[in-house]
């Protein structure tokens, strides 16, 4: 059973601040990671894919990989009010043929002004 | 670009009743949908993946009977909960990933809320 594991929060930041979130997996065969935004009541929305060890930045998003470790995180700088949402840690192997996603539960990001 | 659509966005059913659930890729040929359902406070479950023209792979635990799923193009999906009841109530979620592009990036629709009276 492949799992992704984050802590569920919330984690509450001030405006402007660094915001860091956390999540391991299971599976160390896993391939490919991504960090999703999501709102109450909204879909997923990408936010950043990593492949490969080491930080891969995107404007305030940097998000970092360690697969000795089976550890990903996502940085987000300079936060704002708009950025509290649950942030959704992805992973994706491949199945049959098929590469699926497996979600952790999310961690809620409360951003206060 | 890829943008996926779902149609409708919510639907309120009585018991026993049937309800489609549509998702479009707009700009872009899907190969792969996937569809998710979503509990209140939960993450996101997968409960089957499609490739177009072909049967979907259900995952362990999701009845194929009750959850139907057609992929007859490269743009478009459908779920069908048959007799539905009160307890499959949830937020559906479909992706599809994009044949064109190299990453193995899914693009999700904006879900459909399903509430079964």
């Amino acid at each position: 059973q492949k799992e992704v594991e984050q802590n569920s929060g919330p984690l509450s930041v001030p405006e402007g601040a660094i915001a860091s979130l956390n999540c391991t997996y299971s599976d160390r065969g896993s391939q490919s990671f991504f960090w999703y935004r999501q709102y109450s009541g909204k879909s997923p929305e990408l936010i950043m894919s990593i492949y490969s060890n080491g930080d891969k930045e995107d404007g305030r998003f940097t998000a970092q990989l360690n697969k000795a470790s089976q550890y990903v995180s996502l940085l987000i700088r300079d936060s704002q009010p708009s950025d509290s949402a649950t942030y959704l840690c992805a992973v994706m192997g491949a199945d049959s043929g098929y590469s699926t996603l497996t979600f952790g539960k999310g961690t809620m990001l409360l951003v206060s002004p | 670009g890829a943008v996926v659509s779902q149609h409708p966005s919510w639907v309120i059913c009585k018991s026993g009743t049937s309800v489609k659930i549509e998702c479009r890729s707009l700009d872009f040929q899907a190969t792969t949908m996937f569809w998710y359902r979503q509990f209140p406070k939960q993450s996101l479950m997968l409960m089957a993946t499609s490739n177009e023209g072909s049967k979907a792979t259900y995952e362990q635990g999701v009845e194929k009977d009750k959850f139907l799923i057609n992929h007859a193009s490269l743009t478009l999906s459908t779920l069908t909960v048959t007799s539905a009841h009160p307890e499959d109530s949830s937020f559906y979620i479909c992706s599809a990933g994009d044949r064109g592009r190299t990453t193995d990036t899914q693009y999700f629709g904006p879900g459909t809320r399903l509430t079964v009276l």
